[in-house]
């Protein structure tokens, strides 16, 4: 069965430092894709980064990088220089091709960042 | 482009009515997906289709739901009756089914809150 698993309920930060965020999952399916979502406290869900299993390189968007470890089954979402405004919950979601596109999404983590 | 769009954002209603939750996917997309949110589950997948099909509603907690989507810009998820236990949040998405075009990934609604009381 496919899973993906959060295990950091909260992290703390201060602010411009770097924080990583893990993520793990499970899947015998080739093909597949994992997300960072940002849910702030109003409620939203914003896509962050994408990383697919054939991408030969981590993904990075601005300050959010994807450490991805294909063999560790891992894909760790680093903030770099964080600020105050990242305080927010980070879902980790993942899609693979046997799924007809569905997306399943871990329990979450909730960063706070310190000034 | 508008976004997918959700209503109503807050619903509050008495145990036993009718609710109806609607979603406006972005245009072109075609996949729709209907989520849930809570403190103790977090997000739970309801119920998905392709092309305004349905294609599984395993996630679909019990016969008081129901979902349909009769055209590709209009879905709707019903609760009849409805029940304090089904007070969430819930999320609209939708998405391209391409494999390129995944990497943009699925874009949510602001969600519609609803309160049963």
């Amino acid at each position: 069965a496919q899973k993906i698993t959060q295990t950091q309920p909260g992290m703390f930060v201060q602010e411009k430092e770097a924080v990583t965020l893990d993520c793990t999952y499970d899947t015998s399916d080739p093909s597949y894709g994992l997300f960072w979502y940002k849910q702030p406290s109003s409620g939203e869900m914003i896509f962050l980064i994408y990383q697919g299993s054939y991408d030969q390189q981590n993904a990075t968007e601005g300050r959010y990088s994807l450490n991805f470890q294909k063999a560790r089954k891992s894909a760790n979402l680093v903030i770099s220089a964080s600020q105050l405004g990242d305080s927010a919950m980070y879902f980790c979601a993942f899609w693979f091709s046997g799924g007809y596109n569905k997306l399943i999404f871990g329990a979450g983590t909730r960063l706070a960042v310190h000034p | 482009d508008a976004g997918v769009i959700q209503s109503p954002r807050h619903e509050v209603t008495e145990m036993g009515q009718e609710v109806t939750l609607r979603c406006k996917p972005i245009s072109g997309h075609n996949s729709l997906f209907w989520y849930r949110q809570t403190m103790m589950r977090g997000l739970e997948l309801l119920i998905y289709f392709n092309n305004n099909v349905p294609i599984d509603d395993s996630g679909m907690p019990e016969d008081r739901f129901s979902a349909k989507m009769p055209n590709a810009s209009f879905s709707t998820l019903k609760i009849q009756p409805s029940e304090p236990r089904d007070s969430a949040v819930y999320f609209c998405a939708s998405s391209f089914k391409q494999p390129g075009a995944v990497r943009d990934g699925y874009t949510f609604g602001s969600g519609t809150r609803l309160t049963v009381v």
